[in-house]
């Protein structure tokens, strides 16, 4: 089935540390994005890339990094630079441009510990 | 700064009853706008999209409805159905051509059996 990945569903993560977060999709899309969602709230951009090996920064940059080596992948890595982690990290695709929906995958919780 | 917001953070329904979750964005050259729907601990999930050239679209038992000179969109689901309880968040495309999303803070839709 077509569709968008992402592992692990929960991470914990002690302070001081880096972790990636692993979002794969299948359906041919050029486009990526890294959303964070707080409790009780909407949700924001972190980084997105429209094209492999090209990427932007979202409105919450600060502390992530992203790469887009290969069209099918878009890791993120909270640094630890990033303050307060703990959130519900979405990735999501679409065909490049706009007009066009958003697929989201289901999501990995990050909590530090 | 750009913005999308709901009017109500929780709507309580019979089941059986129509639902109107309504949504203001604050961009008028935005011309995309989707709703989607959010269950716990998933992925949001598309739901209805609508470009700015329409005023009214309908979906299966969902109809969207747009209000461009007051800035306004509406999600009315009929005969709601307690698997239709979960968060709704409207989104607008912000008149970027990159393909990012700009979420509002999300409405809970409950159910009452």
């Amino acid at each position: 089935d077509g569709g968008i990945t992402q592992s692990p569903k929960y991470l914990f993560r002690k302070e001081g540390q880096n972790v990636t977060l692993s979002c794969e999709q299948n359906l041919n899309h050029d486009a990526m994005y890294w959303y964070r969602q707080d409790p009780g709230q909407g949700l924001r951009l972190i980084y997105y890339s429209q094209i492999v090996n090209d990427f932007q920064k979202g409105d919450i940059a600060e502390g992530y990094s992203v790469s887009r080596e290969k069209k099918e992948s878009f890791p993120l890595t909270v640094t630890s630079a990033q303050k307060n982690p703990t959130a519900f990290y979405l990735c999501a695709s679409s065909i490049a441009g706009s007009g066009t929906e958003a697929f989201f995958g289901q999501g990995t919780r990050l909590t530090v510990v | 700064g750009e913005s999308v917001g709901l009017h109500l953070p929780t709507l309580s329904v019979q089941e059986g009853d129509n639902s109107i979750i309504n949504c203001a964005y604050s961009n008028s050259a935005s011309d995309y706008f989707i709703w989607y729907k959010q269950e716990s601990g998933k992925g949001p999930q598309f739901i209805i999209d609508i470009r700015s050239n329409m005023d009214k679209r309908q979906g299966q038992r969902v109809t969207v409805l747009l209000n461009k000179t007051v800035k306004h969109l509406s999600l009315q689901i009929a005969a709601t159905q307690p698997g239709d309880s979960a968060v709704y968040f409207c989104a607008e495309n912000g008149a970027s051509n990159t393909g990012k999303l700009i979420f509002g803070q999300g409405t809970t839709l409950q159910v009452k059996p």
